[in-house]
């Protein structure tokens, strides 16, 4: 099982680029997530899909965020435009299950807005 | 709104003590309550997951309990070794995810 895969690893970038973060949840999960992590807010969940569909998107911060998964295998979090602001560790995570099954977290993406 | 805290936010032992993290949370409304791992930079690993329903699960030499009705969550380790030094993270799922700010462990050979 190859876990949850979360590319790039390492992102740095000049405030006002468009940043374009990517998974690939486990297969056969059907619930995917996005956090971000970061010293002063911890870990926040930003947005969740189920079975492909955004359930709730509530924590996603403005308007410069946004989120797809235009299949089961595949999502995307895109900031445009980045804003210094927005350096964090990104994760990605899924579950087969949103109640009664863990989720397992990739190994984040780190980006650096300058 | 869902609080979820964790004392003590650091922890420093000696090699083969055992020892207890705390995880206090708002809202008994939950599905479930998960406890992870995180070692620097890396993603969160998950340890433990319990229902609402259940009272406890165990793995190896880690205990998690559940008490839905005082809003308490324990994580026990035995024997601890110095492998284990991470920040331990509970996590409350009721609709939405609600992630403690951790417990860093440190564990002294």
């Amino acid at each position: 099982d190859a876990g949850v895969i979360q590319s790039p690893r390492h992102e740095v970038t000049e405030m006002g680029q468009e940043v374009t973060l990517r998974c690939k949840p486990i297969s056969g999960h059907n619930s995917l997530f996005w956090y971000r992590q970061t010293m002063m807010r911890g870990l926040e969940l930003l947005i969740y899909f189920n079975n492909n569909v955004p359930i709730d998107d509530s924590g996603m911060p403005e308007d410069r965020f946004s989120a797809k998964m235009p299949n089961a295998s595949f999502s995307t979090l895109k900031i445009q435009p980045s804003e210094p602001r927005d350096s964090a560790v990104y994760f990605c995570a899924s579950s087969q299950d949103r109640v009664y099954q863990p989720q397992h977290f990739g190994d984040g993406t780190r980006l650096s807005i300058l | 709104k869902q609080e979820v805290t964790q004392i003590p936010a650091a922890l420093s032992v000696p090699e083969g003590e055992n020892l207890v993290l705390n995880c206090s949370f708002t809202d008994s409304a939950i599905y479930n309550l998960q406890w992870f791992r995180q070692d620097p930079g890396k993603g969160l690993t998950s340890l433990l997951l319990i229902q609402s329903s259940q009272r406890e699960q165990t793995s190896g030499r880690l205990n998690a309990s559940l008490d839905k009705s005082s809003g308490r969550s324990t994580l026990y380790i035995a024997a601890s070794q110095p492998g284990d030094s991470a920040t331990y993270l509970c996590v409350t799922n009721a609709g939405k995810s609600t992630f403690g700010d951790g417990t860093t462990l440190t564990v002294k050979p």
